[in-house]
């Protein structure tokens, strides 16, 4: 089974630029998650889908990240303008039922 | 308010021993409890998840317990080995909700 693809694997911006993230999660996963992980911190729920629906976005701060899931697969999380402390590791993970969530390997951002 | 609490000093031990990982929450009503490993630039990695009903779930050398009275789960590792070296992250459900929070992890190491 493949696991879920996340890319880019690192990006460096300016702060005030924008940058987008994309996730493919594993096929047949209904709910698809984004993560914001800060270094020494546990991952923080910013949004999760459910199909192409979201279930939960009370952490995504809307002024400045958006996210989409087009019909209930692939999902793409963007930023823009960027701001300094927003550089982190994105998870993007996804899970079917009540199960454990697999998670793809991240997105390092840097803002500078 | 509520809290999820895991060690942040690192757990040092010798190889072969029993690693015994901490996690207690604070005004949570958890539906379950999951416990994840993660490696450096690396996602989280689904290890166990135990129910609120549920004491005990062993798999191979991994035991996690759940106590809704102390509002704590342990997570031990018997016969621990270096490869065992990483950080833990335990993950609650609440009962009726949608997402997940993460603790900020323990990192463990072993010593050959």
């Amino acid at each position: 089974e493949a696991g879920v693809a996340q890319s880019p694997r690192y990006k460096i911006i300016e702060k005030r630029q924008s940058v987008a993230f994309w996730c493919n999660p594993i096929s047949g996963h209904a709910t698809l998650y984004w993560y914001q992980q800060i270094l020494g911190q546990g991952p923080k729920l910013l949004i999760q889908f459910q199909n192409n629906g979201v279930v939960d976005d009370s952490q995504l701060p809307k002024d400045r990240f958006s996210a989409e899931r087009l019909k209930g697969v692939d999902s793409t999380l963007k930023i823009q303008p960027a701001k300094l402390e927003d550089s982190a590791v994105y998870l993007c993970a996804s899970s079917l039922g009540q199960n454990g969530y697999t998670f793809g390997s991240g997105t390092r951002l840097t803002v500078v | 308010s509520q809290k999820i609490e895991q060690n942040s000093e690192a757990l040092n031990i010798q190889e072969g021993k029993t690693a015994t990982l901490t996690c207690n929450y604070t005004n949570y009503s958890p539906a379950y409890l999951q416990w994840y490993r993660q490696d450096p630039g690396r996602g989280p990695v689904f290890l166990l998840l135990i129910r609120e009903n549920e004491k005990e779930k062993r798999k191979e050398r991994l035991k996690v317990t759940f106590d809704t009275t102390l509002k704590q789960s342990l997570f031990h590792i018997t016969a621990s080995q270096p490869a065992d070296s990483a950080t833990y992250l335990c993950a609650l459900k609440e009962t009726g909700g949608f997402k997940t929070i993460f603790g900020a992890g323990t990192r463990l190491f072993v010593k050959a």
